[in-house]
C-alpha cells in the first residue's frame, strides 16, 4: 500500500484539461512533487514544491494544493502527455521519499 | 550537463546479492544525496534509499534489512547491494541525483526530490 493515494487511471480527449490527484495526510504539511514517465524512459520531474515548474516543462503543466490533496493539472492535453504520473513526498513517520502508486493518463 | 549511468548484471539468481553501480559525470557529487529507485514490472516506483556524498545512508524501512548503498567519490560512483533477492526484486533499477531543500507551508522541514535520473537498468531474478 502507499501513503500517497492516486487514481489508477485518468482519461481525457486532446485539448481538454486533465487533473491527476494525490492524497495523503502528509500533504497537509509537506510539499508534493510530480514525475512523468513514458514507456521505456526514465521519469522526468514536472512539478516541485507543489506548484513550481522546472525549466523546460511546458506551461500547460501546473500544480495546486487543497488540504491533504495535491493536484497536477495539464491544460490543453496533447498526445505526447500520455504517460504514467507519480506524486512523491515524505511520509508521516519520517521516511524522506515516498511515491504514490501512479496514475496512467490516457489521451483518447 | 549531469549524466548518470547504471551498470551491473542483468540476471541474478534467487537468494544471491544484487549489485549495481552508478557512474556520475558532470557533477562533483559533493554536498548531494544520491539515490536508487526501482520499478517492478506492472507496478509503480519504489524508493530504495539514498546516500549522502560523505557516505551517510538512509534506507526504505521495508528494505532496510537487505540493502546497502555506498559512495566512492574518487571514482564518482555510488553503488547498491541488495541481498537475498527473490523474484519480487525483479525490476528496472534507476540511479538518480537528489535535490535537498529546507522549507514548508506552516513549518519548515527538510524535503527531498529527484532532479536527474539515469536511464535505468533491468535486473531479473531467475535461476
Amino acid at each position: 500500500s502507499y501513503g500517497l493515494t492516486q487514481p489508477p487511471s485518468v482519461s481525457v480527449s486532446p485539448g481538454q484539461t486533465a487533473r491527476v490527484t494525490c492524497s495523503g495526510d502528509v500533504l497537509g504539511s509537506q510539499y508534493g512533487f510530480w514525475y512523468q514517465q513514458k514507456p521505456g524512459q526514465a521519469p522526468v520531474l514536472v512539478m516541485f514544491k507543489t506548484i513550481e515548474r522546472p525549466s523546460g516543462i511546458p506551461e500547460r503543466f501546473s500544480g495546486s494544493s487543497s488540504g491533504t490533496t495535491v493536484t497536477l493539472t495539464i491544460n490543453g492535453v496533447q498526445a505526447e502527455d500520455e504517460a504514467d504520473y507519480y506524486c512523491q513526498s515524505g511520509d508521516t513517520s519520517g521516511t524522506p521519499v515516498v511515491f504514490g502508486g501512479g496514475t496512467k493518463l490516457t489521451v483518447l | 550537463q549531469v549524466q548518470l549511468q547504471e551498470s551491473g548484471p542483468g540476471v541474478v539468481k534467487p537468494s544471491e546479492t544484487l549489485s549495481l553501480t552508478c557512474s556520475v559525470s558532470g557533477d562533483s557529487m559533493n554536498s548531494r544525496y544520491w539515490t536508487w529507485i526501482r520499478r517492478p514490472p506492472g507496478k509503480g516506483l519504489e524508493w530504495i534509499g539514498f546516500v549522502y556524498y560523505s557516505g551517510s545512508p538512509y534506507y526504505n524501512p521495508t528494505l532496510q534489512s537487505r540493502v546497502s548503498i555506498s559512495v566512492d567519490r574518487g571514482k564518482k560512483q555510488f553503488s547498491l547491494r541488495l541481498s537475498s533477492v527473490t523474484a519480487a526484486d525483479t525490476a528496472v533499477y534507476y540511479c538518480a541525483r537528489v535535490e535537498e531543500g529546507y522549507g514548508g507551508h506552516s513549518q519548515y522541514y527538510y524535503y527531498y526530490y529527484v532532479d536527474v535520473w539515469g536511464k535505468g537498468t533491468t535486473v531479473t531474478v531467475s535461476s
